[in-house]
């Protein structure tokens, strides 16, 4: 399995309370990406990147931040969080080398804003 | 703009029948990747099968095949002989192969194997 680790696995906060989570591997892939999954609409791309500090929006960017100043880690920021992005976030990397097009996917972080 | 369309979003067949889940896409990209990816009760996103898009032969692994229809934009998963642990919730996605590999999601189908 991929090195993917996704923290806090799990957390409940408040509406108006920043957040942060993060993503950490150990493969050095380049691409980083930060999805995230709602019923009836699969998994949607917030951010990505594709190096330190290369970065760029997805489909669902508006309310997220992020940041990468390491190969290892690439962090999503809620600025405020509101309750429509209660959601599961998946961190996904990608070996661009290899060229397989395969995304490898962390375990899923479970916010609940209130 | 890319996208991949799920038109069922649940299927439920008996253990040992076999199952096809129907996926379309739309892009104006010729070269591509496409997946079946599963995700079952522990959240954990597990790929199934791969395609390229210049290849024109279907893509197998064990118990599963796809059948890739490019012209169609088609890119159906068929399971075999289902068994209980093929209860999951399968995606279909795809993957332009130039700059930023972005991969992009169906809706999703929610597929019970009952015994």
């Amino acid at each position: 399995d991929a090195g993917i680790t996704q923290s806090p696995r799990h957390k409940v906060t408040e509406t108006g309370t920043p957040v942060t989570l993060r993503c950490h591997q150990t493969e050095n892939h380049r691409y980083m990406y930060w999805y995230r999954q709602d019923p009836g609409h699969g998994l949607r791309l917030i951010h990505y990147s594709y190096g330190v500090k290369d970065t760029d929006k997805g489909e669902v960017s508006d309310g997220y931040s992020v940041s990468r100043s390491k190969t290892e880690d690439f962090l999503l920021t809620l600025e405020s969080a509101t309750s429509s992005q209660t959601s599961v976030y998946f961190c996904a990397i990608s070996d661009q080398v290899s060229n397989t097009g395969e995304l490898f996917f962390g375990e899923g972080s479970r916010l609940t804003v209130l | 703009a890319q996208t991949v369309t799920q038109s069922q979003p649940e299927m439920s067949v008996q253990e040992a029948e076999t199952v096809t889940l129907s996926c379309t896409y739309d892009t104006s990209e010729n070269n591509y990747y496409l997946f079946w990816y599963k995700q079952p009760p522990s959240r954990q996103m597990i790929l199934v099968i791969r395609q390229e898009a210049y290849k024109q032969q279907n893509a197998t692994e064990n118990r599963f095949s796809v059948n890739f229809q490019k012209a169609a934009k088609s890119f159906s998963l068929k399971i075999s002989d289902s068994q209980l642990g093929d209860t999951a919730m399968y995606f279909c996605a795809f993957i332009i192969i130039q700059g930023a590999q972005k991969l992009v999601f169906g809706q999703g189908t929610r597929l019970t194997i009952n015994p």
